[in-house]
């Protein structure tokens, strides 16, 4: 069975400009989630889909919005991008809403 | 709201030693508790969970972890470190019936040859 599939692996974007990082769930899995990892911090929970419906939302502004697609691939975009936003995103699927969770690698974004 | 802490941002172990990361976590409702390890430039990988049942929860690579309910703790142990286990690790809360996880900080284990 393949794991959690992100890409790109690194991105580098200018200050204002729009970007979209994509996520292919384990086989199976239903439910992904992402996550924004800052330097030297936990992750942080950004949203998660369950079924391509959001099914949850952290703490981030509505610039940071995403898609499931049928086959339960997933993306996340982030507009008017800040040098904040610099960060390892992460995302996880899940078979279901409360089983465990598998991680991809990640997409390193740098914003300059 | 959930929370954890992990009260050490390093750990120092000698190889063969045993090894103990700390973790407390805060939640209204039945806890399930994660670890998880990163290696540099890489994703989370699973190492426990602890659901119900027996409070000793055996993982990965040797690694256990101890359920504790009245002291709030979840902390991760290994009876004999290895350099390799030298990353960051992270512990994980979430409440039964909701699917957010919530992380600690990570704390770094160095372990010396």
């Amino acid at each position: 069975e393949t794991g959690v599939t992100q890409s790109p692996t690194h991105l580098i974007k200018t200050r204002g400009q729009q970007v979209t990082l994509r996520c292919s769930s384990q086989s199976g899995h239903n439910t992904v989630s992402w996550y924004q990892q800052a330097l030297g911090q936990g992750p942080q929970f950004i949203f998660q889909y369950y079924r391509e419906e959001e099914n949850g939302r952290g703490n981030f502004p509505p610039r940071f919005s995403g898609l499931q697609f049928p086959n339960y691939s997933s993306e996340l975009n982030v507009n008017a991008l800040e040098l904040d936003d610099s960060a390892l995103y992460l995302c996880a699927s899940s078979l279901r809403v409360n089983y465990g969770y598998t991680f991809g690698s990640g997409t390193r974004l740098t914003v300059v | 709201a959930q929370s954890v802490a992990q009260p050490e941002d390093q750990v120092n172990v000698a190889e063969g030693n045993p090894l103990t990361v700390k973790c407390t976590y805060s939640v209204s409702g039945n806890p399930y508790l994660f670890w998880y390890v990163q290696y540099p430039n890489r994703g989370l990988q699973f190492l426990l969970k602890y659901i119900t049942g027996d409070n000793l929860v055996k993982g990965s690579y040797g690694f256990e972890a101890e359920f504790n309910k009245s002291q709030t703790s979840f902390h991760l142990k290994k009876p004999s470190a290895l350099v390799s286990d030298s990353a960051l690790y992270f512990c994980a809360v979430r409440v039964s019936g909701y699917s957010t996880l919530t992380f600690g900080k990570g704390t770094m284990l160095l372990v010396s040859p």
